[in-house]
């Protein structure tokens, strides 16, 4: 299986930029497609879509979210942060599948 | 507009089956490229992907434990259901269906979720 991996917590403060990163263990790029994809998730809500194939914004995201990477290594910045970007991000690939696999998250806090 | 709700038992005992459905709307699963996943997240830990069936009615199976599950469709194409066997006390978590518009596609509607307890 493809391990993903990213920092558990990131502290920021409001208006500041938050990049939250994720590892894979081997490539998840075929061709020109990177097949890494963003999802918010609040406390007790489901996870929503926020980029996906790396670098595309979901529909209805704001464009303060943005991601970026190829191989094994993806970032995804959020800048301006607000108020209510508060929540854990996580990364999942589609590259290889079964299983498509998630990170562990990472929980963005206020500084 | 799309919608997925999930449902199931609530809680079950260790060694039972959990039978789980996912109902959903605003798409068919009859639509070529559709896709409709079991994914589940115990509590405070990440996502794990289960299972998935297709419009073509193919199954995909987390190796990790294909030998416990089981997805099926209904032939309305408007349901999804999980069966997962032998369930123990690691299977406590909230299970999602979610939908993809392909196999290397993600996740772009969720369902809400159902919290599964399985307890003595």
């Amino acid at each position: 299986d493809i391990v993903l991996t990213q920092s558990p917590a990131l502290a920021v403060s409001l208006g500041q930029r938050a990049t939250i990163s994720c590892r894979a263990s081997q490539s998840v790029s075929i061709s020109r497609y990177n097949l890494m994809h963003w999802y918010q998730q609040k406390p007790g809500q489901q996870p929503k879509l926020l980029i996906y194939r790396a670098s595309n914004l979901a529909s209805g995201i704001p464009a303060r979210f943005s991601g970026s990477g190829s191989g094994t290594d993806f970032t995804l910045t959020i800048n301006p942060v607000q108020a209510d970007d508060i929540a854990t991000y996580y990364c999942q690939q589609s590259r290889e599948s079964p299983p498509y696999t998630f990170g562990a998250g990472t929980k963005l806090e206020l500084k | 507009q799309v919608t997925l709700k999930e449902s199931g038992p609530g809680m079950l005992q260790p060694s039972k089956t959990l039978s789980l459905t996912c109902s959903f709307s605003g798409f068919s699963l009859s639509t070529s490229g559709m896709v409709v996943s079991w994914i589940r997240q115990p509590s405070g830990k990440s996502l794990e992907w289960l299972a998935a069936i297709d419009w073509d009615g193919d199954k995909y199976y987390n190796p990790s434990l294909k030998s416990r599950l089981t997805v099926s469709k209904d032939t309305s194409n408007t349901q999804v259901f999980l069966k997962i066997t032998s369930v123990d006390i690691a299977d406590t978590a909230t299970y999602y269906c979610a939908r993809s518009s392909g196999i290397r596609v993600p996740f772009d509607y969720w369902g809400q979720g159902v919290m599964v307890t399985v307890s003595s």
